[in-house]
């Protein structure tokens, strides 16, 4: 079945540690795009990749990074100067910018 | 950037009860789209609306757009205890290079 994985489920980052979200689609899409979700909020949008080996930021890449070596993978790097990471990160991949997304079923990210 | 808005933020209802879920947006789009989120899991598709369509069904849903009042509506009929879930909206701006912007949500509780 066609879809897109993320992993881990649940991670945990202790202080001055990066820590990366994996992000595989088998879809065949061109574009991949990274949320962070916090309590009672929406998606708010970290990066976003219309095709392989570019990506763009969104609203709120300031501590984050990603890289699109591959159409299938998207991973995310939470970096250190991320000072409030826990939060619950979507991973999402579609066809175009105008297509409906399909998403993973997320990583729950906190801090130790 | 926050180009969605639901309202309500939350609604409870019965079984068998209609929700009305409304969305209000900033800028001219090229479509709109309405996603649902079960608790702790990734959003899924539920339909999209193009620009120039004032309406659209998916079997008990039923979406409007009101792009003269930048606004859409997405009615749920005989609703039922698994229609609970969070429902947004996402519009995609109407600009080349953008994704998706994604609302709040409203947070349906229906009650058997």
């Amino acid at each position: 079945d066609g879809g897109i994985t993320q992993s881990p489920k649940y991670l945990f980052r202790k202080e001055g540690q990066n820590v990366t979200l994996s992000c595989e689609q088998n879809l065949n899409h061109d574009a991949m795009y990274w949320y962070r979700q916090d309590p009672g909020q929406g998606l708010r949008l970290i990066y976003y990749s219309q095709i392989v080996n570019d990506f763009q930021k969104g609203d709120i890449a300031e501590g984050y990074s990603v890289s699109r070596e591959k159409k299938e993978s998207f991973p995310l790097t939470v970096t250190s100067a991320q000072k409030n990471p826990t939060a619950f990160y979507l991973c999402a991949s579609s066809h175009d910018r105008n297509q409906p997304q399909h998403f993973g079923d997320g990583t729950r990210l906190s801090i130790l | 950037s926050q180009q969605g808005e639901e309202d309500p933020q939350a609604l409870s209802i019965q079984e068998g009860e209609n929700a009305t879920m409304n969305c209000s947006y900033k800028t001219s789009i090229n479509n709109l789209q309405w996603y649902r989120q079960n608790s702790g899991r990734g959003l899924v598709h539920l339909i999209l609306i193009r620009s120039n369509e004032r309406e659209k069904h998916s079997g008990r849903l039923r979406v409007t757009l009101d792009t003269s009042k930048k606004s859409s509506s997405l009615l749920i009929t005989a609703s039922r205890a698994a229609d609970t879930a969070s429902y947004f909206c996402a519009t995609d701006g109407n600009q080349a290079g953008t994704a998706l912007i994604f609302g709040k949500g409203t947070t349906l509780s229906v009650s058997s």
